[in-house]
């Protein structure tokens, strides 16, 4: 069924370390793919989003992998910072290309 | 700035009550979510509407219903209000569903007891 889901639950970085976040989805249609950042107490905030016809997207110190062969996703964030900690979410369209469907949710720690 | 406004930050009710969780959008967007989130599990969709008075299910529909009277208000309705049911409700709206960015609101923060 349709279900995306991140590979670690938890992770751990020091301040200026590249993270990289990974996240596996299983519906080999899906079209469009996007990352969310949710701070403590706050509703998810877009980062950066993917279409099936790319392979990687660049946004201000954030980089979206985007692997159709194995059906993974990967969010790079460089010079990481205090301010990066956060839950952040993947996600992709559902089959009918309706709604979102989350994935489970991956914490960034970042460490000073 | 865009808005997506729930009412509520904090709610406690009691078993078996009726509960009404209510979300408004400034965007004039046809399209609006309710997700829920516990840890562990991510967001989960419970309904969607994609025009006013249109709504369909999402993966976790049980116990919950919705009402779209207009475009910009999306209520999330809990018929009878279960302690399985204490979670953080997540409302979105979006332009383009499944396709483009969704705007979130705070969330309400749920608990029946």
């Amino acid at each position: 069924g349709e279900s995306v889901g991140l590979h670690l639950p938890t992770l751990s970085v020091q301040e200026g370390d590249n993270s990289i976040i990974n996240c596996a989805y299983s519906n080999s249609a899906s079209d469009y793919f996007i990352w969310y950042k949710q701070e403590s107490g706050k509703g998810p905030q877009f980062i950066i989003d993917i279409r099936s016809n790319m392979d990687k997207r660049q946004g201000q110190r954030v980089t979206v992998l985007l692997n159709k062969t194995v059906k993974h996703l990967s969010l790079q964030i460089a010079a990481t910072q205090p301010g990066d900690s956060a839950v952040y979410f993947c996600a992709e369209d559902n089959q009918a290309g309706t709604a979102l469907i989350f994935g489970k949710g991956t914490t960034l720690s970042v460490s000073s | 700035d865009v808005k997506v406004t729930q009412s509520s930050r904090y709610l406690v009710k009691r078993t078996g009550e009726k509960v009404f969780l209510e979300c408004v959008q400034d965007m004039d967007h046809e399209n609006m979510f309710w997700y829920r989130q516990d840890p562990g599990l991510g967001l989960r969709l419970i309904y969607f509407s994609y025009d006013v008075k249109m709504k369909e299910k999402g993966d976790i529909p049980e116990g919950y219903s919705v009402s779209r009277e207009k475009k910009e208000r999306f209520s999330l309705i809990l018929e009878s209000a279960s302690t399985n049911q204490t979670s953080m409700y997540l409302c979105a709206s979006s332009f383009f569903p499944g396709q483009g960015e969704a705007f979130f609101g705070q969330g309400t923060r749920l608990t029946v007891v």
